[in-house]
């Protein structure tokens, strides 16, 4: 299992941009989440997912979007990029509502 | 919502001696409390965790207690090592809903040789 993968590693976007974060879990994990961490800071919730077709908003969700067409992706969309969106973002998944798994991190600068 | 404390930011303990880290949270309804490790440039790795019906947890050198009352949770690392060196996050769920963690601000853990 490669567990949860997350691409890409790095991105720099300008101001304005979109893109999009993909994340993948091979673990047949019903639960998904997006976290954000900011240096010295824990990680803050984003958005999360208890299954297909079924998204949340967590505690900073402004300015991002979710999707979740299927169990195993659930990408995170930045529409109008902004400079305090720079972070390192983690998705995370996990079967029940513990035991979350994190993936590596895609570390995004605007600028 | 939940709101999660933790002390302190750094700790730097001997090769061989322990460490203890702690955490204080707010919301009386949380009943998962997990801890994870994160190595430079690598996503958190749950390294133990406690439910609230259960008071201790030891796996190997590493301990978790909880205190419901006084709402507080502690993570004791014994006979530490090198590859202990790491940033050590602690969390809380909330009771029911699948909400994700809230975190502490982390503590950076410094095994001096």
């Amino acid at each position: 299992n490669a567990g949860v993968t997350q691409t890409p590693k790095f991105r720099i976007l300008k101001i304005g941009q979109s893109m999009t974060l993909q994340c993948t879990q091979d673990m047949n994990h019903n639960y998904m989440y997006w976290y954000r961490q900011d240096p010295g800071m824990g990680l803050k919730l984003i958005y999360y997912s208890v299954g297909a077709g079924i998204t949340d908003k967590g505690e900073v969700p402004n300015g991002y979007n979710v999707s979740r067409s299927t169990t195993e992706d659930f990408p995170l969309r930045l529409e109008l990029a902004a400079p305090s969106q720079t972070s390192v973002y983690f998705c995370a998944s996990s079967y029940a509502r513990v035991w979350q798994f994190f993936g590596p991190g895609t570390r995004l600068t605007v600028l | 919502g939940e709101n999660v404390e933790q002390h302190p930011s750094t700790l730097s303990v001997q090769e061989g001696d322990s460490a203890v880290i702690k955490c204080t949270y707010s919301d009386s309804a949380s009943n998962y409390f997990p801890w994870y490790k994160q190595e430079l440039g690598k996503g958190p790795q749950l390294i133990i965790d406690i439910r609230s019906n259960v008071g201790e947890k030891k796996d190997q050198r590493i301990a978790v207690t909880l205190n419901k009352t006084a709402k507080h949770f502690s993570l004791h690392i014994t006979e530490t090592q090198p590859e202990d060196s790491a940033v050590y996050f602690c969390a809380a769920s909330s009771g029911g809903g699948a909400d994700g963690l809230t975190f502490g601000k982390g503590t950076h853990l410094i095994i001096q040789p």
